[in-house]
């Protein structure tokens, strides 16, 4: 079984300040692992994935994400935060090897203050 | 055009009505899914299918009903429909390398009173 953990309903940060988003993951076999951004009224949009490769993963808009498999984590960071970084963030996780499901955590949503 | 795209966007229908949610692609991808969103608990798996022949059931299938019409339209069904099936509802498709993530189409939000 697989299941994903985002600690935080609702995270606020100031505009240029770090953004931290928590997510652990349960997997029984070596998981892939994925982080989704949904802006308001839109479908969802892959951030970055880790598929085993390195364990630092850069994505798209200047967000990373490093995979610790020692803390079962793959916490997303982005070192200054922009207004336009306020949606509501999906970590996911998906079993290697196997049918193509992906499990999504509860998301969190990101506020960013002037 | 989008790659998955989803029809209706927004729908209103009142309990016990059929209603149906369709989903159309031009990724060429076998696999297709439906899930639901609810605020606060992300999204959910209905049903998936992983060609035309293969349906299978997801964490929430009661109450719902898909139709695997060609490899890239896949439909959801609400055969009697209640207030709590009211939620976003999204339809994805999923790359065919065994890494690969999914594209989402836009969403149908359906109320239903």
């Amino acid at each position: 079984a697989q299941s994903v953990t985002q600690l935080g309903s609702h995270v606020s940060v100031s505009e240029g300040a770090l953004v931290l988003l928590r997510c652990n993951y349960s997997s029984s076999v070596p998981p892939y692992l994925f982080w989704y951004v949904q802006y308001p009224n839109q479908g969802l949009q892959l951030l970055l994935k880790y598929t085993s490769a390195a364990t630092l993963v850069k994505g798209i808009n200047g967000f990373e994400a490093e995979f610790k498999k020692s803390e079962t984590s793959f916490h997303l960071t982005k070192p200054s935060a922009h207004m336009s970084d306020a949606a509501e963030y999906f970590c996911a996780v998906r079993l290697s090897g196997s049918a193509r499901q992906l499990t999504f955590g509860s998301g969190t949503q990101l506020t960013v203050l002037p | 055009d989008a790659d998955v795209t989803q029809t209706p966007r927004n729908r209103i229908t009142k309990t016990g009505k059929r209603i149906m949610l369709e989903c159309s692609q031009t990724k060429g991808h076998d696999r297709m899914y439906w899930y639901r969103q609810d605020p606060g608990l992300g999204l959910r798996l209905i049903y998936y299918s992983f060609d035309v022949k293969d349906i299978n059931k997801g964490e929430i299938s009661d109450g719902y009903s898909v139709s695997r019409q060609a490899q890239a339209k896949f439909s959801l069904s609400l055969e009697s429909a209640i207030p709590n099936q009211t939620a976003l509802y999204f339809c994805a498709t999923s790359d065919p390398g065994t890494a690969g993530g999914y594209t989402f189409g836009s969403g149908t939000r359906l109320t239903v009173v």
